[in-house]
């Protein structure tokens, strides 16, 4: 079946400007999850959902950036007024359950000139 | 603080080796360990994942064991071709869903 998708495989923004990054997970996954992937910094959890309970957002880098998840499927990560540090792949993975395999989409890249 | 180190960095190999990449984590309170593939310019592709009950997976050329008590998980690749070159990442979960990355090991082979 289909995997993990994420749009769009590229952006290049303005500093300042507001991004919005979308994943569709696979078909009946209850939990979704995004991860930043940065030079220096590795990968880092930024939020994960789980079915209609309330998101974990721990790993929010700052109030700039937010994530929703409509109809416990499709997420948008919003981050507003971008900076220079915010360049980097943003990845977004789902599993069946919380405590499964997580299956990671392609990315997206995120430059912020 | 859940803290996921791998050593080596960065490994190269000859065709037809035998590999062990490790992976030490700082939290023995796992609820599992993942090992991922990466390669250049795209997602994570998943390996293996160990249960915090369990000792090791198989799957082909791969097996992973975890000892939680020690902290640490060893990836072995057995007979190792240029296809395997990748960036192999080690992550384990200690809380509900959240994983913690390590800074991967990059391995080549070449032929």
């Amino acid at each position: 079946g289909a995997g993990v998708s994420q749009s769009p495989s590229n952006k290049v923004t303005e500093k300042g400007k507001d991004v919005e990054l979308r994943c569709d997970p696979i078909s009946g996954h209850t939990a979704l999850y995004w991860y930043r992937q940065s030079l220096g910094q590795g990968l880092e959890f930024l939020i994960y959902f789980q079915g209609n309970s309330a998101p974990d957002k721990s790993g929010l880098p700052s109030d700039r950036f937010s994530a929703e998840r409509t109809g416990g499927s499709v997420s948008t990560l919003t981050i507003q007024r971008t900076q220079q540090e915010d360049s980097a792949v943003y990845l977004c993975a789902s599993s069946l359950e919380a405590e499964e395999t997580q299956y990671f989409g392609p990315g997206t890249r995120l430059l912020v000139l | 603080k859940q803290e996921v180190t791998q050593i080596p960095a960065a490994l190269s190999v000859p065709e037809g080796e035998n590999l062990v990449l490790n992976c030490s984590f700082t939290d023995s309170a796992i609820y599992n360990l993942q090992w991922f593939r990466q390669d250049p310019g795209k997602g994570l592709t998943s390996l293996l994942l160990i249960q915090s009950s369990q000792r090791e997976q198989t799957s082909g050329r791969l097996n992973a064991s975890l000892d939680k008590s020690s902290g640490r998980s060893t990836l072995y690749i057995a007979a190792s071709q240029p296809g395997d070159s990748a960036t192999y990442l080690c992550a384990v979960r200690t809380s509900y869903g959240k994983l913690t990355f390590g800074q991967g090991t990059i391995l080549t082979v070449h032929p």
